[in-house]
């Protein structure tokens, strides 16, 4: 099992440019989140989904866009990119709830806007 | 509303030293208590988890951690720390009711520097 794999591992975008972080799982898991981490800020979580056709808002999801058309994928969508969006972005999933249940991250998405 | 205190930001012990790193959660009900830890350049993974039971649970790696509800902690600690352990640890409390069901709420995370 590869377990999450995220694509691509770094990329630098202008500011209003668009882009799709990608986040694949094979362990078919029905929940997915994406966190974004900033620096001494720990892990804040922008959308997750409890499974295919389902997703809500974490804590900071504006500037964001997220779709589950099947259980492994859950790609991340970023509209017009903006400074306050440099971070690195992990995506996790996890079997049952994650507030109940281990979650597994990918390696994550280093990204600058400039 | 939860939340995860972690007090020190950066910690260096040397290498066959004890650690103790800091939790301090707060959550109107029992809480899902979690240590994740993160190598550099990768993604966080599970050092041991906490739902009900013996409050002093084992992880992975030697860890073990120790819940106490009267101080609402649940400090991480390692009886002799190696130089692979240098990474950042995270506290996180987990919800298992209401509006915010199924989240994860982080911590801002302590680096641990390991002296040889």
């Amino acid at each position: 099992n590869a377990g999450v794999t995220q694509t691509p591992k770094f990329r630098i975008l202008k500011i209003g440019q668009s882009m799709t972080l990608q986040c694949t799982q094979d362990m078919n898991h029905n929940y997915m989140y994406w966190y974004r981490q900033d620096p001494g800020m720990g892990l804040k979580l922008i959308y997750y989904s409890v499974g295919a056709g389902i997703t809500d808002k974490g804590e900071v999801p504006n500037g964001y866009n997220v779709s589950r058309s099947t259980t492994e994928d859950f790609p991340l969508r970023l509209e017009l990119a903006a400074p306050s969006q440099t971070s690195v972005y992990f995506c996790a999933s996890s079997y049952g709830l994650a507030g109940v249940n281990e979650q597994f991250f990918g390696p994550g998405t280093r990204l600058t806007v400039l | 509303a939860q939340s995860v205190t972690q007090p020190d930001i950066h910690i260096t012990v040397s290498e066959g030293a004890s650690l103790e790193l800091r939790c301090n959660y707060s959550y109107g009900a029992t809480p899902y208590l979690f240590w994740y830890v993160q190598s550099p350049g990768q993604g966080l993974q599970l050092l041991l988890k906490y739902f009900s039971g013996d409050t002093l649970v084992q992880g992975i790696k030697g860890f073990e951690a120790e819940f106490k509800r009267s101080q609402s902690s649940f400090n991480l600690r390692k009886p002799s720390v190696h130089w692979s352990d240098a990474a950042e640890y995270f506290c996180a409390v987990g919800v298992d009711r209401g509006s915010t069901l199924g989240r994860l709420y982080f911590g801002r995370g302590t680096q641990l520097t390991v002296w040889p």
